[in-house]
């Protein structure tokens, strides 16, 4: 299987911040690699496909890069609805792998 | 719009079957692969396994052994059997639609999950 690593684990932000989270995949994905986000109770929502492509629907304020093995999720300017917990997904190679999660808390 | 809605017995004892349906409401149905993933409380995701509209599945090689997904193409429902449960299958299990499986594959729909309790 393909281990997805994610960094950090956690992290502190403030409204207006940018945020960064890195995913490191065990071997090469290409750009097969997604992203998602989750709010407590809530299913996951899916916010990048394809290393970088927006999904519809999703602020521009989210962008995705990366190809390889490594990846990144950035949101340029943290708005509140988005502290939450940032997953990310390989879907180059079966059985489909997720990254431990990366919990953005507010400051 | 799509919408996915699960429903199935949320209370399990060790040793039975989990049994789930997901219903999908809006959009093609065979136009895509439909999954199951699993989240214990407070850890991560795992993807359970998929299968497409010809019937055709695709498990984790971790669950295998006790998993199978099956199609009702006239409800527009999938379902999942997960057999001889114990305690560390306890989770919220969702279901999901996978968009662009040959292309750009991504899970672009879920459906709100269900939280299994496996206790004697």
């Amino acid at each position: 299987d393909i281990q997805m690593t994610q960094s950090p684990s956690s992290l502190s932000a403030s409204v207006g911040d940018r945020v960064t989270i890195t995913c490191r995949a065990s071997q090469t994905i290409y750009y097969f690699l997604d992203w998602y986000y989750q709010k407590p109770g809530k299913a996951p929502e899916l916010l990048i496909y394809a290393a970088s492509r927006l999904q519809s629907g999703v602020p521009s304020r989210f962008s995705g890069s990366g190809s390889g093995t490594d990846f990144t999720l950035t949101i340029s300017s943290l708005q509140p609805e988005d502290f939450a917990t940032y997953y990310c997904q390989q879907s180059y190679s079966s059985p489909w792998t997720f990254g431990q999660g990366t919990k953005v808390e507010i400051e | 719009q799509v919408q996915l809605q699960q429903w199935g017995a949320g209370r399990l004892k060790p040793s039975e079957t989990l049994s789930l349906t997901c219903d999908v409401y809006g959009g093609s149905f065979s136009d895509y692969y439909w999954s199951w993933i699993r989240q214990p409380p407070g850890k991560g995701l795992e993807w359970i396994g998929e299968i497409n509209h010809s019937g055709n599945t695709n498990y984790n090689p971790s669950l295998k052994s006790r998993v199978t997904i099956s199609l009702h193409t006239s409800n527009n429902q999938f379902s999942l059997k997960l057999n001889s449960v114990t305690a560390a299958d306890a989770a919220v299990y969702y279901c999901a639609r996978e968009s662009g499986h040959y292309d750009r594959p991504r899970f672009d729909y879920w459906g709100q999950g269900i939280l299994v309790t496996v206790s004697s």
